[in-house]
């Protein structure tokens, strides 16, 4: 069974900081891994979908790195503002389905 | 564009009330799922299915069933509620195994 872990559990930063967001999986057969960012009360939106033959992916501020065999993917996001609070998921693909990972939650201060 | 769409938004129900949780797409994808989410536990999937007429259990079927008669439509039904089914649910769907998944905004549902 997919295990995904996210650590840390919440991050509290100054604005303009880097973020370092980290992901492991215990099944390195995956079909991809993909960040979400949650807003409370609200749904998923997708930031970044990283294919298992990619090593990164980049969209704007946000980067993610992909080391499949070791289980590990790490989501960055460049020059931290408070508009970046928000809970970052991440979920890898395999056996037909998304295993997610509980989340870090990220406080962006100003 | 719709893409995902979860009805209704907000539900309370009694416990052994029964109701339908209904999940529409119009992105033509094959691939459909409904997860919970619960505070800590990250979300966890119910059921799931790989295209019109087909349907497959998750990590934490039990007290749910599902059907998928339209390939737009994925529908999540309690028979009869219970507290611990308290949650909020989130469809999701994508067109296949190695592609991007879209989620709808979810259902909370609050079972008294």
């Amino acid at each position: 069974k997919q295990e995904v872990t996210q650590i840390p559990a919440a991050l509290s930063v100054p604005e303009g900081e880097n973020l370092v967001l980290n992901c492991s999986f215990t099944d390195s057969a995956i079909y991809n891994l993909q960040w979400f960012r949650q807003d409370p009360g609200k749904g998923l939106t997708s930031l970044l979908l990283i294919q298992s033959s990619q090593r990164e992916q980049t969209s704007g501020r946000l980067n993610a790195s992909l080391d499949k065999s070791s289980g590990r993917s790490t989501l960055y996001i460049a020059a931290s503002q408070p508009g970046d609070s928000a809970t970052y998921l991440c979920a890898v693909s395999n056996d037909y389905k998304l295993s997610f990972g509980a989340g870090t939650t990220v406080t962006v201060r100003a | 564009n719709a893409g995902v769409t979860q009805t209704p938004k907000f539900r309370v129900l009694k416990t052994g009330q029964s109701m339908t949780l209904l999940c529409a797409q119009d992105m033509n994808h094959e691939y459909m799922y409904w997860y919970r989410q619960d505070p800590g536990m990250g979300l966890r999937l119910i059921h799931y299915s790989v295209g019109e007429g087909t349907t497959a259990k998750g990590e934490v079927p039990d007290g749910y069933n599902v059907s998928r008669l339209k390939k737009q439509n994925f529908l999540l039904g309690l028979e009869s509620a219970a507290p611990s089914q308290t949650s909020v649910y989130f469809c999701a769907s994508s067109p296949g195994l190695v592609t991007e998944a879209f989620f709808g905004q979810g259902t909370r549902l609050t079972v008294v």
